[in-house]
């Protein structure tokens, strides 16, 4: 099962929306509405931000929010603040019953 | 609050054999599949294997699949990955991770796992 593919790094000031693909297959992100994302910090385990395409868990700032539009997935980060700055992974459910995540985007704030 | 505590990583020789383990509380683990992810020093999150609730059903990586076994004591509350034929490309951060539907809602420190002689 191949990586989805996503931007090496993604960049915006302070106030600004940035977004991040995701793209796979239909064997993957197009054919299942099981697309996640998550939030990882320099030494920290990762986060999950966004489930099942656009669904927040709870405590998740509504900045962040999910998309997805045949094989390729977005998360979107409005308002950009210092402390989005990290790395993001995407990860989708696969026709493999398996899982499979994205190449990871860094996030800068300028 | 759920809480996932990895533990067994450490120095292994390559050929060499480990085992880690992963103590979870806060939440009825014996309803939720596990999952072990790692991630190589300085690269991205890859998935190594799964198994479910009761354990009936496991999945492994192509990449591990006849050297890594995963197994559950849901006695113990307690995940575990028992690694064998240890590789250099073994040598990872393995986080333990809570299953929800088609989700990782909840992941552990991780625990480093070098393999070199």
């Amino acid at each position: 099962q191949s990586a989805l593919t996503q931007p090496a790094s993604v960049s915006g000031s302070p106030g600004q929306s940035i977004t991040i693909s995701c793209t796979g297959t239909s064997s993957d992100v197009g054919g299942y509405n099981y697309v996640s994302w998550y939030q990882q910090h320099p030494g920290k385990a990762p986060k999950l931000m966004i489930y099942e395409v656009s669904n927040r868990p709870s405590g998740v700032s509504n900045r962040f929010s999910g998309s997805k539009s045949g094989n390729t997935a977005s998360l979107t980060i409005s308002g950009l603040q210092a402390e989005d700055e990290a790395d993001y992974y995407c990860s989708s459910y696969t026709s493999s019953s398996s899982y499979v995540f994205g190449t990871g985007t860094k996030v800068t704030v300028l | 609050e759920v809480q996932l505590v990895e533990s067994g990583g450490g120095l292994v020789q390559p050929g060499g054999s480990l085992r880690l383990s992963c103590s979870a509380s806060g939440f009825t683990f014996s309803s939720y599949a596990m999952h072990w992810v790692r991630q190589a020093p300085g690269k991205g999150l890859e998935y190594v294997s799964a198994i479910s609730s009761n354990g009936g059903s496991t999945y492994y990586a192509d990449s591990v699949k006849g050297r890594f076994t995963i197994s559950r004591d849901n006695s113990k509350n307690t995940l575990y990955l028992q690694m064998s034929s240890l590789r250099a490309e073994d040598t990872a951060v393995y986080y333990c991770v809570k299953g929800g539907a088609a989700i990782f809602d909840y992941w552990g420190q991780g625990t480093l796992v070098t393999v070199s002689s």
